[in-house]
């Protein structure tokens, strides 16, 4: 079935620790974003990518990397996780760039 | 100033009631309007995407924008308690960039 996974679901993490944010998808999109989500506030975009080996920041700051080495896989990294980058991490995929499929999200908590 | 205003809400209704959501935003170049939902522990899912200004009807739903106000809204006729979510507005002016800026959202409750 085709469909977009996020893994971790939630994680856990202490200050310091380098960690990475899983994304696949099953429906050959070329486009894929990264969106972050803090409670009751707005998404907002940090990466996207259009293919394989492109990737750009969004119109949020962020301390976070990606990489886009295969169509379907599109990897968030965080070198050291500080208390600020606790929020929730959603990864997406579009064929038309208006219409995002979402993953279900990684729930972030850095101690 | 934001570029998009939604009412967060929380916006409690009967079961059967025409719920009315509502987002304003002050970017003129904005063209294409969406309406994402997402329930608790769960990504968005798109529900309603609309180009330019007029109506747009799926079902129980139906989307408006108005972009001489600068006003779109969603209207969810016969709510049932599987409604019960958060509702996203979004928009973007550029066309297949998937850049889209996202309302507050509105969180939604039918009550039974």
């Amino acid at each position: 079935e085709a469909d977009i996974y996020q893994t971790p679901r939630y994680l856990v993490i202490g200050t310091g620790k380098k960690i990475t944010l899983e994304c696949s998808q099953t429906m050959g999109h070329d486009k894929m974003y990264w969106y972050q989500q803090d409670p009751g506030m707005e998404l907002h975009l940090i990466h996207y990518s259009y293919g394989v080996n492109s990737t750009e920041k969004g119109d949020l700051s962020s301390e976070s990397t990606v990489s886009r080495i295969r169509t379907e896989h599109f990897p968030l990294t965080l070198e050291s996780a500080r208390p600020s980058h606790t929020s929730q991490y959603l990864c997406a995929s579009s064929e038309e760039g208006e219409k995002l499929f979402f993953g279900s999200g990684t729930q972030l908590s850095v101690l | 100033q934001k570029e998009v205003e939604q009412d967060p809400g929380p916006l409690s209704v009967p079961e059967g009631a025409i719920v009315s959501l509502n987002c304003t935003y002050s970017n003129s170049a904005f063209q294409y309007f969406m309406w994402y939902r997402q329930y608790s522990r769960k990504g968005p899912e798109l529900l309603m995407y609309t180009y330019s200004s007029g109506n747009k009807e799926d079902g129980r739903f139906t989307a408006q924008v108005d972009k001489s106000s600068k006003y779109i809204s969603l209207f969810i006729r016969d709510s049932q308690p599987s409604d019960s979510a958060t509702y996203l507005c979004a928009m973007t002016g550029s066309s297949n960039t998937g850049k889209l800026i996202f309302g507050q959202g509105t969180t939604l409750q039918v009550k039974p």
